[in-house]
């Protein structure tokens, strides 16, 4: 199964944007690529997700590298209540979506 | 609004019983999913189902089973609990596609004493 590389951890200042980086280099051409976000004490919540384009929604922006090896979730303005940990996750095609795995993800700290 | 719930928010067993831990979702998904979170170990896939009655294993099986007599009922039994299956438990589901995303449940925090 592809596996995700993100950092540990990240820190960023309330109201400016945030990058989260995330490394895929066994990316296959059907998988997709996830994010999500877990506060503490909840469950994951989805966040985003994306192909080959890049993509908005009214959480985040997901940047896709031209050879889909690399993305990075985009907040574009942080906030308090955006400190959670993020995990990037591909999940396939097919009936085999199952099959992602979820790695440590990256903890992000946002300074008022 | 979409919707996954989990039978229980906080669980403690003694080792040896039999726990089954339950999961209902309302958004006629076919797939299900049972993962274990520990610190340290992120999120663990122990089984997951793409239809009734179907499963497969997924990384960490050794020690539960699962049941899924109706589509939108997962249950996860632990035949026999031990101290290290203590963890939180997380249920999701999805439609069958990667196109689509998971939605998780609040998590049941199991202890085995």
């Amino acid at each position: 199964d592809a596996k995700t590389t993100q950092p540990n951890s990240m820190e960023s200042n309330e109201e400016e944007p945030v990058h989260l980086p995330c490394n895929h280099s066994t990316i296959s051409g059907t998988d997709y690529i996830h994010w999500y976000r877990q506060l503490p004490s909840q469950g994951p919540e989805y966040v985003i997700h994306g192909l080959t384009s890049n993509v908005n929604n009214r959480m985040a922006s997901l940047a896709i590298a031209e050879d889909r090896k690399s993305s990075t979730l985009i907040l574009h303005r942080a906030t308090l209540r955006d400190a959670a940990v993020y995990y990037c996750i591909l999940r396939g095609y097919n009936t085999n979506a199952g099959k992602s795995t979820f790695g440590d993800g990256t903890t992000l700290t946002v300074k008022p | 609004d979409v919707k996954v719930t989990q039978s229980s928010r906080y669980l403690v067993k003694r080792t040896g019983e039999k726990v089954f831990l339950e999961c209902v979702q309302d958004m006629d998904h076919e797939n299900m999913f049972w993962y274990r979170q520990d610190p340290g170990l992120g999120l663990r896939l122990i089984y997951f189902s793409y239809d009734v009655k179907m499963k497969e294993k997924g990384d960490i099986p050794e020690g539960y089973s699962v049941s899924r007599e109706k589509k939108e009922r997962f249950s996860l039994i632990l035949e026999s609990a031990s101290t290290n299956q203590t963890s939180m438990y997380l249920c999701a589901s999805s439609l069958t596609s990667g196109r689509q995303e998971q939605y998780f449940g609040p998590g049941t925090r199991l202890t085995v004493t």
